[in-house]
């Protein structure tokens, strides 16, 4: 099993341009989540998706999308880039009750 | 809300030394509450879990109480290796789909 897996690894992007970052998982859980990591603030949520054909705002959502494209996908979309969403994004997938997470993506905005 | 207050670091130890973690946290209804690993470059690995009040989460020699009456989820290790240096996060889930709160992290380096 792979587990959860991201893409990209990396990418740089300019103010105002978009992009989606795509997340699967392949043990067959039900929930999935977005977060977000910046220096010294932990983890924050952006989205998640208690179960296929749901999703819902977390403490961050503002400037993104997502889409719950089948029970493995998951992906996030930034419509319009903002130096302010330069960070590292983590997916992860849960059963009852432990989160799993991706490698990450290290997004920088210009 | 949900909140998750975590000792500030950076901690740096000598190996063998003992560790402690502080993690207190806010929260309604009854949550579970997770330790996290992350090391450099990689993504975050559970480290131990408790579901309920009074429960004890362990692995790989650490260890934390679940404590409902100071509300608080202390990592501690009795012996630490160098290998162990990383930053520890503390969280707590809770909700329809167990969200994690999580708490800023902890940097700990372990010299040897």
């Amino acid at each position: 099993n792979a587990g959860v897996t991201q893409t990209p690894k990396f990418q740089v992007l300019k103010t105002g341009q978009s992009m989606t970052l795509q997340c699967a998982q392949d043990m067959n859980h039900n929930s999935m989540y977005w977060y977000r990591q910046d220096p010294g603030m932990g983890l924050r949520l952006i989205y998640y998706s208690a179960s296929e054909g749901t999703t819902d705002k977390g403490e961050v959502p503002n400037g993104y999308n997502v889409s719950r494209l089948n029970k493995r996908e998951f992906s996030l979309r930034l419509e319009s880039a903002a130096p302010s969403q330069t960070s590292v994004y983590f997916c992860a997938s849960s059963d009852r009750d432990t989160q799993y997470f991706g490698p990450g993506t290290r997004l920088t905005v210009l | 809300g949900n909140s998750v207050t975590q000792m500030e670091g950076p901690v740096t130890l000598s190996e063998e030394a003992f560790l402690t973690i502080n993690c207190t946290y806010t929260a309604t209804g009854y949550p579970s509450l997770f330790w996290y690993v992350q090391y450099p470059g990689e993504g975050l690995q559970l480290l131990l879990k408790a579901t309920k009040a009074d429960d004890k989460g362990s692995n790989k020699g650490f260890e934390a109480t679940y404590r409902k009456e100071t509300t608080s989820f202390h990592l501690e290790k009795g012996s630490v290796q160098v290998s162990d240096s990383a930053v520890y996060f503390c969280a707590l889930g809770s909700g329809s789909a167990r969200q994690l709160t999580f708490g800023s992290g902890t940097q700990l380096t372990v010299l040897p």
